[in-house]
């Protein structure tokens, strides 16, 4: 069974494209999120969302919106795709009582 | 905000030593930090973690420390195997707040047979 589970895998687009990223969890956890992973390895949190609400919105452009339809799925919308947006796309999940976080596969985005 | 600093960014140890990873983090208010193996490709998975009331954790050939005062820990690997080869991550987490993994830069392990 997959824990955290996140579509596509790889992804690649055209500068200036919109694009979606799914993930859905089955671990029954009340807390999602979004991390980037750059080129460097730098893992840097994006979004945290609890039990569908909005709580962690870092420092990212608004060219980037999250949407939770419910507490099991969290998926990002990216409108006009930049060059620097090529990364690869983690989404994680946490329990309410406990604070550690399970990742799903990752999402390779390609922007060319 | 916090901040985590993650040493060394690249190690390369013989098969059969041991090799320590080590962090150190900003924020007093942190208690809990996991360290993430993540291998080529692969997605980050905890390996151990650690909390404030505790200063030391092992789980078979690896094992974490903690010093509070000083704010840093430290990660503990010994007999290396060539399968340890991945990045390492180190983070920290607040118990109160805004509940997010704040990473340091990882560092790359090489098992060298």
């Amino acid at each position: 069974d997959t824990a955290v589970s996140q579509t596509p895998k790889y992804l690649v687009t055209q500068m200036g494209n919109d694009k979606s990223i799914k993930c859905e969890q089955n671990l029954g956890h009340d807390t999602m999120y979004w991390y980037k992973q750059d080129s460097k390895k730098f893992l840097k949190i994006m979004f945290s969302y609890n039990n569908k609400e909005l709580i962690i919105n870092e420092t990212v452009p608004n060219r980037f919106s999250p949407k939770s339809p419910d507490k099991a799925h969290l998926n990002l919308h990216i409108n006009s795709l930049e060059l620097g947006d090529s990364a690869v796309y983690f989404c994680a999940s946490s329990p309410s009582n406990d604070r550690w976080a399970f990742f799903g596969q990752g999402t390779r985005l390609t922007v060319v | 905000g916090e901040n985590v600093e993650q040493h060394p960014s690249t190690l390369s140890v013989q098969e059969g030593d041991s090799a320590v990873i080590k962090c150190t983090y900003s924020d007093s208010a942190s208690n809990y930090f996991p360290w993430y193996k993540q291998e080529l490709g692969k997605r980050p998975q905890l390996i151990i973690d650690i909390r404030s009331n505790v200063g030391e954790k092992k789980d078979q050939r690896i094992a974490v420390t903690l010093n509070k005062t000083a704010k840093h820990f430290s990660l503990h690997i010994t007999e290396t195997q060539p399968e340890d080869s991945a990045v390492y991550f180190c983070a920290a987490r607040k118990a109160q707040g805004a509940q997010k993994l704040v990473f340091g830069q990882g560092t790359r392990l090489t098992i060298n047979p």
